[in-house]
This record gives structure tokens, sequence and C-alpha cells, in this order.
């Protein structure tokens, strides 16, 4: 089974605060994903990765920046944390290409930044 | 822009009915198609994939695909109230790695 793990399942920070989220899967997955989900906007892709170094901005990337230095390991980064960036964070991987489309997703993390 | 329109509903269907859920896509590049399944305050769930038209079946769960229409629909069997959930519909980006994903449909299977 795949298994993505995400380090925090719930996070308040303050405004102005740098935040790291962090993704870990354990299955050389090649992709990598950042969404939000917020009530009524549906999953947002942030960014991802399709190599290690290397990275894509997704729909809604800024105030976000993302580093994947391993292979298993990818990590959203808030530089300077907002309210608007109140939401859920959702981590997901895949294979590749073809028909190895298919995402698995972390957990998530709910993030309040007050 | 690539988009995957879903009816945020909700669906309400009675204990053991089937629940029809629905999707259309707009980009015909593309070949591949998924169904995910939320439970509230959970993370999406992969629970069906679907990449030739016509029927895939899992379980109580059929996928169905017409690429001529752009249009996937999911069939659930004998619903239970366990189902009760907000189902994503995605479609893969074309050349790109991505899915492009629907807002959700919410099923309420009613006992």
């Amino acid at each position: 089974d795949v298994k993505v793990t995400q380090s925090s399942r719930y996070l308040v920070k303050r405004t102005g605060e740098k935040v790291f989220l962090e993704c870990v899967q354990d299955m050389d997955h090649e992709n990598m994903f950042w969404y939000r989900q917020d009530p009524g906007l549906g999953l947002r892709l942030i960014y991802f990765s399709y190599d290690v170094k290397m990275k894509e901005k997704g729909d809604i990337p800024e105030g976000y920046s993302v580093s994947r230095e391993k292979k298993e390991r990818f990590s959203l980064i808030l530089e300077s944390a907002s309210t608007n960036q109140t939401s859920m964070y959702l981590c997901a991987s895949s294979e590749g290409t073809g028909e190895a489309y298919e995402q698995y997703f972390g957990p998530g993390t709910r993030l309040t930044v007050t | 822009q690539k988009e995957v329109e879903q009816n945020s509903g909700p669906l309400s269907v009675p204990e053991g009915a089937i629940a029809s859920l629905n999707c259309t896509y707009s980009d015909r590049v593309s070949q591949s198609f998924f169904w995910y399944r939320q439970y509230s305050g959970k993370s999406p769930e992969l629970i069906m994939s679907i990449y030739s038209n016509g029927d895939k079946e899992d379980g109580r769960f059929t996928a169905q695909l017409n690429k001529a229409s752009q249009y996937v629909s999911l069939l659930i069997r004998d619903s239970q109230p366990s189902d009760s959930a907000t189902y994503l519909c995605a479609a893969d980006g074309g050349a790109t790695n991505k899915l492009i994903f629907g807002t959700g449909t919410l099923l309420a299977v009613q006992p």
C-alpha cells in the first residue's frame, strides 16, 4: 500500500510566521503535489514536483514555496503566514505518466493562522 | 482552461438504492479518469480508475466512461449510510503529470 504521511494533522500559527509543512511518501513515486482545499473551492494545486530539485507552479503559488531535496520528501513553505492561508493542506504523490497518473493523498494538515 | 465539472449536490438516496454520480470534462486529450471518496474532515481516497470507454466494476462500484461525450460516471449499488461522503471526479491534464479535479458531489444515503 502507498503511504503518504504529513508532519502534522493540526497546526496553529501566528500571522507573519514562517511555516513548514512536510510530506513523505514511501513508494518511490516520481511526482509529488501540494494542494489546499477550501469549502466551495475544491482542491487547488499550489506546487508540484516531478523529480528531485524540480518544481512547477500550480494554480495558486503566490505566498508559497517548496523544496524537494530527496525523492521521498516534499516540503511546503509559507514564507510569511497570513490569515487567508488558513486551510486544509493536502500532499499527494503519483508514480509517473501513462496510466500511473493516479494520486495518493496524505491525511492532510489543517492549518489555522491567527 | 481545462475543467472537470460535477453537480455539487447534495444527492440524497435511500439506503439500498443505486446512487449515480456524474462528471464531464473539457479536455479531449484526457485519457485517465479517477473517482475519489472524501469523508468530512478526511483526505481523498482513490476508489476507482478508468481508462477505456465502457464500464469497469469493482464490488458495489461501477465506473462508466464515454470519451465521445466527455462523460464519466460512478454508480454505487446497494448504497449504505457509510457511503455518505463527497465524491471527487478527476481527469489527467493531458501531457502533464497533473490531475484536474472537480469540486465534488456530496452524497447522502438515508437509512
